[in-house]
């Protein structure tokens, strides 16, 4: 069974940092694409970026909004992606989910999820 | 970017009768190539993360009920919920992955009438 747990969300003031990390298990990490979608309260999901498996370049994106300040990396010897969020605004509030993809959908189509870490920027 | 748009923003629903959703997006998604969709369809229960319910535009993940469809050319496109349960009450949103970054419609609920 596929199990996404996310860790490392809270509260922090903005301008400030946080590092979230997500281990996952029951599927071949070195080969996964992995992916973060965020989610404000009462809005629509919102894509944030993803890292390619190492065999397929290990590069990575990013949506404009966190282009900059964010920085997706792995550790395939812990099974783990980590998403570092840096300069933090108040717009970055929202629940933050790792994701793996539908293979050979270039970590579009987004099967597994993650239960979801909650990042509260306050002023 | 491409952007995703709904309809209905909500739409209620006779149990066991059919429930539509549609979605458009501001560029063609297919790709010519393959001749594939690059569209997805999530549900969204409240407190839960989506579940990926058709990817490729028309294909039904695994375990997904038949009673779920999706259609579509290469910029509109179609969930059918074709006998609505109760267990159906939810958002569904839309999402392309043609191109970074990939985007989301803004969800439409469903709800039993």
């Amino acid at each position: 069974e596929v199990q996404l747990v996310e860790s490392g969300g809270g509260l922090v003031k903005t301008g400030g940092s946080l590092r979230l990390s997500c281990v996952a298990s029951g599927l071949p990490f070195i080969e996964a694409w992995m992916t973060w979608v965020r989610q404000a309260p009462g809005k629509r999901l919102e894509w944030v970026g993803r890292i390619k498996s190492k065999g397929g370049g290990g590069t990575t994106d990013y949506a404009a909004p966190v282009k900059g300040r964010f920085t997706i990396s792995r550790d395939d010897s812990k099974n783990t992606v980590f998403l570092q969020m840096n300069s933090l605004k108040t717009e970055d509030t929202a629940v933050y989910y790792c994701t793996k993809d539908v293979p050979f959908t270039g970590g579009g189509a987004m099967l597994y999820w993650g239960q979801g870490a909650l990042v509260t920027v306050s002023s | 970017d491409i952007v995703m748009t709904q309809s209905p923003d909500s739409l209620a629903v006779s149990l066991g009768e059919r429930a539509t959703i549609n979605c458009r997006s501001s560029q063609s998604v297919l790709d010519s190539s393959n001749n594939k969709k690059y569209l997805a369809w999530y549900q969204q229960k409240p407190g839960q993360p989506p579940k990926l319910l058709i990817y490729w535009a028309s294909t039904r993940e695994s375990g997904v009920p038949d009673r779920f469809s999706g259609s579509g050319s290469g910029t509109d496109f179609t969930l059918t919920i074709s006998s609505l349960q109760a267990e159906d009450v939810a958002l569904y949103y839309c999402q392309q992955y043609s191109s970074t970054p990939f985007t989301f419609g803004p969800g439409t609920k469903v709800d039993i009438k």
